[in-house]
């Protein structure tokens, strides 16, 4: 079975631009989370979005915002970007679940903002 | 409240040694304590996890030891080996929200031959 997949790999952007963010989960995992993980840092948590709805959000500003489809999949758009949004973004799936605990976490997406 | 903590920072250890990163917490209401590797350039993967009704866990060479009473919990790796290299991540989530994961900053390990 494929995990989680993530696009692009890579992504070089500049001050003010915005960029979003495409994640696939796994086959059958119906809830889908952002992290964003700094060098040199542990993840931390954006989004977690089940059945198409926002089921939490982390302490991030409003220029991040996130979708999930209906085939499960998801993206996540960050505006006006700064420098400090440099980071790895990892997405997470799960079944979601109450009590289904574990999550599995794709490559991520390095982006480098200049 | 949230927040996880995790030492050391790095760790360097020798082949066939026992590597062991400890973590704490505040909130009393996580119910959940998974610990994660990473490789570079990967995504975190789910290593080991416990619930505070056990206080030890075991898999393979890698063994949580957890202290509900001291907010304490630690990851044990014995006779580690030189692929055991990564970035340890310590983490906690809340029953009402697994999906909602706090990471801990993470230890960096290095296993020399």
């Amino acid at each position: 079975d494929a995990g989680v997949t993530q696009s692009p790999t890579h992504l070089i952007k500049t001050r003010g631009q915005h960029v979003t963010l495409r994640c696939s989960p796994i086959s059958g995992h119906k809830s889908v989370s952002w992290y964003q993980q700094v060098l040199g840092q542990g993840p931390q948590f954006i989004f977690q979005y089940y059945e198409k709805e926002e089921r939490g959000r982390g302490n991030f500003p409003d220029r991040f915002s996130a979708r999930q489809f209906p085939n499960y999949s998801s993206e996540l758009n960050v505006n006006a970007l700064l420098l400090g949004d440099s980071a790895l973004y990892l997405c997470a799936s799960s079944l979601g679940r109450l009590g289904a605990d574990t999550q599995y976490f794709g490559p991520g997406t390095r982006l480098t903002v200049l | 409240q949230q927040q996880v903590k995790q030492s050391p920072q790095s760790l360097i250890v020798q082949k066939g040694g026992i590597s062991i990163i400890n973590c704490a917490y505040e909130n009393t209401a996580f119910d959940y304590f998974p610990w994660y590797q990473q490789f570079p350039g990967k995504g975190p993967a789910l290593l080991i996890a416990i619930r505070p009704d056990v206080s030890e866990k075991k898999e393979g060479r890698f063994t949580i030891s957890f202290n509900k009473s001291a907010k304490q919990f630690s990851l044990h790796i014995m006779d580690s080996q030189p692929g055991d290299s990564a970035t340890y991540f310590c983490a906690a989530s809340l029953k009402t929200s697994y999906d909602k994961v706090i990471f801990g900053p993470g230890t960096s390990l290095s296993v020399i031959p």
